[in-house]
């Protein structure tokens, strides 16, 4: 079955450390590939997305993410996290036009900032 | 930047009664969706909608659930009669001509049902 999976539930990371957040996904050909941030009562930002070319793509914020198609795989980075990235957030796929533009979610990863 | 537009941004309804759920999505986009998302839980994917009708729709989105585009730039989530478990954040979202082009959420319309 096509699915999205971020297996890191809650992750708690030092204001100034590195951060990387985990993505893999399931399915036959390549998706399109998003990330989105969710602060706390709030909706959803597009950090980045990958469609094709690079595979390290450069977001908003300071984000970062890299696409290896081996590992299926689409994790999130941030070389020095801030107390403001402290937020929920979702790996999300799409498969075009030929499944109807959906995009699926997975259960998303919160991140907490210790100072 | 354009923006999705969610009105309102709280609704606090009572069991059995009909709520409808507005969005005004970017005014070029083709695409228009509904998704919701259950306290704690992921953002599950709704109903998608183009060219005036539902293209693809979710096992959650039954007869109770239903989608309009009344004039052109409303989009509107129907839901006939709530039940408890419909109290969830509901995310529109519109794209302009489909995955390529990036999906653009509103700030959502959180559901309570009592």
């Amino acid at each position: 079955a096509q699915s999205v999976t971020q297996p890191d539930i809650h992750i708690t990371v030092s204001e100034g450390a590195s951060l990387e957040l985990r993505c893999n996904y399931s399915y036959g050909a390549t998706p399109y590939l998003f990330w989105y941030v969710q602060s706390p009562g709030q909706g959803l930002q597009l950090l980045l997305k990958y469609f094709s070319g690079d595979t390290l793509v450069q977001g908003i914020k300071g984000f970062e993410a890299e696409f290896k198609r081996s590992q299926s795989s689409f994790n999130l980075r941030k070389p020095s996290v801030h107390w403001s990235d402290a937020a929920e957030y979702f790996c999300a796929v799409a498969l075009g036009i030929a499944a109807g533009n959906k995009l699926t979610f997975g259960g998303g990863t919160r991140v907490l900032v210790k100072p | 930047e354009p923006e999705v537009t969610q009105t309102p941004s709280h609704q606090v309804t009572q069991m059995g009664q009909e709520v409808i759920l507005r969005c005004v999505p970017i005014s070029n986009h083709l695409y228009f969706y509904w998704y919701r998302q259950i306290l704690g839980q992921k953002v599950e994917f709704l109903v998608s909608f183009y060219n005036n009708e539902i293209s693809e729709k979710s096992e959650i989105f039954d007869d109770q659930f239903s989608v309009e585009r009344p004039d052109g730039s409303n989009f509107t989530l129907k839901i006939r009669s709530t039940k408890l478990e419909d109290s969830a954040m509901y995310f529109c979202a519109s794209t302009s001509s489909g995955a390529g082009y990036g999906y653009t959420f509103g700030s959502g319309t959180r559901l309570t049902v009592v």
